[in-house]
């Protein structure tokens, strides 16, 4: 069974600049979440779909960030435009329920010049 | 607020040498409780949930034991393969109960 995939693995912009990651979820995995880890903090959350429905996005930093779920499938995260501040290692999970365990992706580590 | 706290930051073993890391969560009620083992430049790998206190949980050297107030990863024997980071996360049954509000981790390096 093929893992949590996500692209690219690693992105350099300038400030100022789109990027978009994307998501590939473990087929079958209704719920897919969004989180990051910003230079020497913990893990956070961003946001969870369930399908192709926001079910949290309380963890969202502000409106330059957008996710979206087309088609329940793969998920893509975009950030426009990115400031210094969005510079981590930005990473996918999906899950085949709630309350159960979350499977994670490499992670796409964005710099931001 | 929820929140979760590893410790310690860092430890350095010898191989063979039994341990144990200390996660101390505080939530408006567990709806689990989660160990992950990270890899450099790689994502954080499941090993355990963990639901209720007095819940324990075995994979080869690790053993994963519940509280209320605290978890603990026992290593019995380590082998070099098992420096990582390890990684605690809790689901709290209180608002966005889904998402894992995570610890920073504890480093473990295992020396031959």
């Amino acid at each position: 069974e093929a893992g949590v995939t996500q692209f690219p693995s690693h992105s350099v912009i300038e400030k100022g600049q789109t990027v978009t990651l994307r998501c590939d979820p473990i087929s079958g995995h209704d719920n897919l979440y969004w989180y990051r880890r910003v230079m020497g903090k913990e893990i956070k959350f961003l946001l969870h779909f369930v399908k192709e429905s926001k079910q949290d996005e309380s963890g969202m930093p502000n409106n330059r960030f957008l996710a979206e779920r087309t088609g329940g499938t793969y998920s893509t995260l975009k950030v426009q435009p990115a400031e210094l501040e969005d510079s981590g290692v930005y990473f996918c999970a999906s899950s085949l329920g709630v309350a159960i365990e979350q499977f994670f992706g490499p992670g796409t580590r964005l710099t931001v010049l | 607020e929820d929140q979760v706290t590893q410790s310690p930051e860092a430890l350095r073993l010898q191989e063979g040498e039994s341990s144990s890391l200390n996660c101390s969560y505080t939530v408006s009620g567990l709806r689990g409780l989660f160990w992950y083992r990270q890899d450099p430049g790689k994502g954080p790998e499941f090993l355990f949930t963990l639901y209720s206190a007095g819940e324990e949980k075995e994979k080869e050297r690790l053993k994963a034991t519940l509280t209320k107030k605290e978890s603990f990863l026992h290593i019995t024997a380590p082998k070099p393969e098992d420096s990582a980071t390890y990684l605690c996360a809790v689901q709290s049954a209180s608002g966005g109960y889904n998402k894992l509000i995570f610890g920073a981790g504890t480093r473990l390096a295992v020396h031959p």
